[in-house]
């Protein structure tokens, strides 16, 4: 099992620009989430999703926007980047049910928005 | 709402000591409290949780970690602290009656143990 992975390591974006970052996993896992990290704050959350076709906004949404399509994907877009989404961005799953509720975390993303 | 306090950014301890790295948490119905480490350019990772039973919990690589429900704390524990203990150490909580499906993490606190 490959667990979770995040699709790109690392990206530079000009202010103004669009990309999605793509987040999978091939645990079958019901809930998916999209982090940001930023330094002395920890994880912040952006969106989530509790099932294939659902999405619902985190702490942060603003500039962003998902898609969970497929259950194993779960897609993050910023239309308009902004330098103050300059951060590290991590994917996380979770089992629906799963008596430990553990989230399993992608290796992250970097992205920096000149 | 939901919150986590991590009091300290870091903390510093020498091999061999034991170690101890402090959580706070507010929730308004009854907690599922974690803790992850994450060591660097690396996501993070499980190392135990607290969701229901016995106050101590163990988890990975030695580690274990107190729940107090009176003083709202789930402080991690290691006896003998190991230089690749060195990484840093994230609390959540997630509030299992109205919290829904949102885990609240802290800010973390490094830890630098000394050989």
């Amino acid at each position: 099992n490959a667990g979770v992975t995040q699709t790109p390591k690392f990206r530079v974006l000009k202010t103004g620009q669009s990309m999605t970052l793509l987040c999978a996993q091939d645990m079958n896992h019901e809930y998916m989430y999209w982090y940001r990290q930023d330094p002395g704050m920890g994880l912040r959350l952006i969106h989530y999703s509790v099932g294939e076709g659902t999405t619902a906004k985190g702490e942060v949404p603003d500039g962003y926007n998902v898609s969970r399509l497929k259950k194993q994907n779960f897609l993050l877009g910023l239309e308009s980047a902004a330098p103050s989404q300059t951060s590290v961005y991590f994917c996380a799953s979770a089992t629906q049910g799963d008596s430990t509720d553990t989230q399993y975390f992608g290796p992250g993303t970097r992205l920096t928005v000149l | 709402a939901q919150s986590v306090a991590q009091p300290e950014d870091q903390v510093n301890v020498a091999e061999g000591n034991p170690l101890t790295v402090k959580c706070t948490y507010s929730v308004s119905g009854n907690p599922y409290l974690f803790w992850y480490v994450q060591y660097p350019n690396r996501g993070l990772q499980f190392l135990l949780n607290y969701i229901t039973g016995d106050n101590l919990v163990k988890g990975s690589y030695g580690f274990e970690a107190e729940f107090n429900k009176s003083q709202t704390s789930f402080h991690l524990k290691k006896p003998s602290a190991l230089v690749s203990d060195s990484a840093l150490y994230f609390c959540a909580v997630r509030d299992r009656d109205t919290g829904g499906f949102k885990t609240i993490f802290g800010a973390g606190t490094r830890l630098f143990v000394k050989a």
